[in-house]
C-alpha cells in the first residue's frame, strides 16, 4: 500500500497569503495524484486531478505540480472560504490512499 | 445534473451486518466505476473499495478486505456495500463517490454507520 505523507499538519496563514501544501508518497505514483478540500459538515470536493488539472469550476488561484514521489498544491492568495482541510489521495495503484490531511486556518 | 443519494446507515452492533445503497442519476451508471470512501467522526478519509462499470473488478483496503463486498445493479442504478463482521472502528460516514466525469467527481452527503452495543 502507498503512504502519503501530508505537511504540515496545519498552516495558519492570513487571507491573501500564499499557502503551499505538501504530499509525498511512499513510492512513486507517477502523475496520478488528486488534491480534495473539505470544509466542515460537507463531502470533499475535487480541486485537482492527475497533479496539475483543475477540476471543473475550481479557481485559477488553485495550482497543483510534481510528479514521482513530491507534489504541492499551491493556493496563490487565500481567500476566506479557503480556510478548510485539504487531503492528496493517490490513484496510481490500489488500493487508493489518502493521505492524513493538512488544515489551513486563519491565522 | 449528476446525484449520489446514499441511504442504509444507522447504529448496529458489532459482529454483525449492514447494507449501504447508493442511488445514482443524472449520468450513464452502467458507463463509471464507483467507489466508497468512509471517514470517522473528526477522522480523515479513508477509501474504502471500488468496481469497475460492468462489475467485473472490485478492489478493497487491507482494512476491510474479507468482511466487506461492493457490488452494482446496472439495471437500477444502485451501488451497494455489504458490511459483515462490523467493528467499532468501522464507525465513520460512508460516502459513495463516482469515477472522475470529465474533470469532476461526485459525492454523496454520506451516511452515518455507528457500531456499538
Amino acid at each position: 500500500e502507498i503512504v502519503l505523507t501530508q505537511s504540515p499538519a496545519t498552516l495558519s496563514l492570513s487571507p491573501g497569503e500564499r499557502a503551499t501544501l505538501s504530499c509525498r508518497a511512499s513510492q512513486s505514483v507517477s502523475s496520478y495524484l488528486a488534491w480534495y478540500q473539505q470544509k466542515p459538515g460537507q463531502p470533499p470536493t475535487l480541486l485537482i486531478y492527475d497533479a496539475s488539472n483543475r477540476a471543473t469550476g475550481i479557481p485559477a488561484r488553485f495550482s497543483g505540480s510534481g510528479s514521482g514521489t513530491d507534489f504541492t498544491l499551491t493556493i496563490s492568495s487565500l481567500e476566506p472560504e479557503d480556510f478548510a482541510v485539504y487531503y492528496c489521495q493517490q490513484r496510481s495503484s490500489w488500493p487508493w490512499t489518502f493521505g492524513q490531511g493538512t488544515k489551513v486556518e486563519i491565522k | 445534473q449528476v446525484q449520489v443519494v446514499e441511504s442504509g446507515g444507522g447504529v448496529v452492533q458489532p459482529g454483525r451486518s449492514l447494507r449501504l445503497s447508493c442511488a445514482a442519476s443524472g449520468f450513464t451508471f452502467s458507463g463509471n466505476g464507483m467507489h466508497w470512501v468512509r471517514q470517522a467522526p473528526g477522522k480523515g478519509l479513508e477509501w474504502v473499495a471500488a468496481i469497475w462499470y460492468d462489475g467485473s473488478s472490485q478492489y478493497y483496503a487491507d482494512s476491510v478486505r474479507g468482511r466487506f463486498t461492493i457490488s452494482r445493479d446496472n439495471s437500477k442504478n444502485t451501488l451497494y456495500l455489504q458490511m459483515n463482521s462490523l467493528r467499532a472502528e468501522d464507525t465513520a460516514v460512508y460516502y459513495c463517490v463516482t469515477q472522475r466525469i470529465s474533470d469532476q467527481d461526485y459525492w454523496g452527503q454520506g451516511t452515518l454507520v455507528t457500531v456499538s452495543s
